[in-house]
């Protein structure tokens, strides 16, 4: 049972690439979530899913994609990424209307 | 609106001390859940506690303990006879339930803890 994974657990990119971050899970869990943290600052969240083929808006999507084709996985895409961009993101997994999230390892992304 | 406040940026103690790191949050809603999360030096975050707006008790969890009071709208943690180990950012944090869109987190910025030895 590896719990939430990401990758990859590092990433630099130029102004204007576009690139995934992958996480999946194998505990089963209906819902997912993408968190960003910044210096100084807490989580904010991105963008959540309660199950297959659900996803919505959390407080800071701009710039972001994401889609759920399985239980298991909720990638995150940057389509044109910017140096605001730049921080570490989170990937968290729990039982849907359950409150406690479990989270992934995070992947540090710098963009250049 | 939802808001979690940690007024204490950073704490720094010598080891065996107790230490407090304080959690306030706003709510509008009568259900709604209390945590907190370590993350140590490597990055990871760590689940350490939830606790639900119907009950007031304290928990005691070895040398941690959580002082949870509706009165003053707190959640503080307590590290009795702290250990270098425990040096971590901690995050408090509140959720409410959204109809399906499940429960979604409010983080406060964190304290960041610093146990010299």
């Amino acid at each position: 049972n590896a719990g939430v994974t990401q990758t990859p657990k590092f990433q630099v990119l130029k102004t204007g690439q576009s690139m995934t971050l992958q996480c999946a899970q194998d505990m089963n869990h209906e819902y997912m979530s993408w968190y960003r943290q910044d210096p100084g600052m807490g989580l904010r969240l991105i963008h959540y899913s309660v199950g297959a083929g659900i996803t919505d808006q959390g407080e800071v999507p701009n710039g972001y994609n994401v889609s759920r084709s399985t239980t298991e996985d909720f990638p995150l895409r940057l389509l044109s990424a910017a140096p605001s961009q730049t921080s570490v993101y989170f990937c968290a997994s729990g039982q849907r209307n359950t409150d406690t999230q479990y989270f992934g390892p995070g992947t540090r992304l710098t963009v250049l | 609106a939802q808001k979690v406040t940690q007024a204490q940026t950073e704490i720094s103690v010598v080891e065996k001390e107790d230490v407090t790191l304080d959690c306030v949050y706003e709510t509008r809603d009568t259900t709604y859940y209390l945590f907190w999360y370590k993350q140590p030096p490597s990055g990871e975050l760590v689940f350490l506690i939830r606790r639900n707006s119907f009950d007031e008790q304290n928990e005691i969890s070895g040398r941690y303990s959580w002082n949870f009071q509706k009165s003053t709208s707190s959640f503080n943690f307590t590290i009795t006879a702290s250990q270098v180990v425990d040096s971590a950012v901690y995050f408090c944090a509140l959720s409410e339930f959204q109809m399906d869109s499940n429960y979604q987190l409010i983080w406060g910025a964190g304290t960041k803890l610093i146990i010299k030895p």
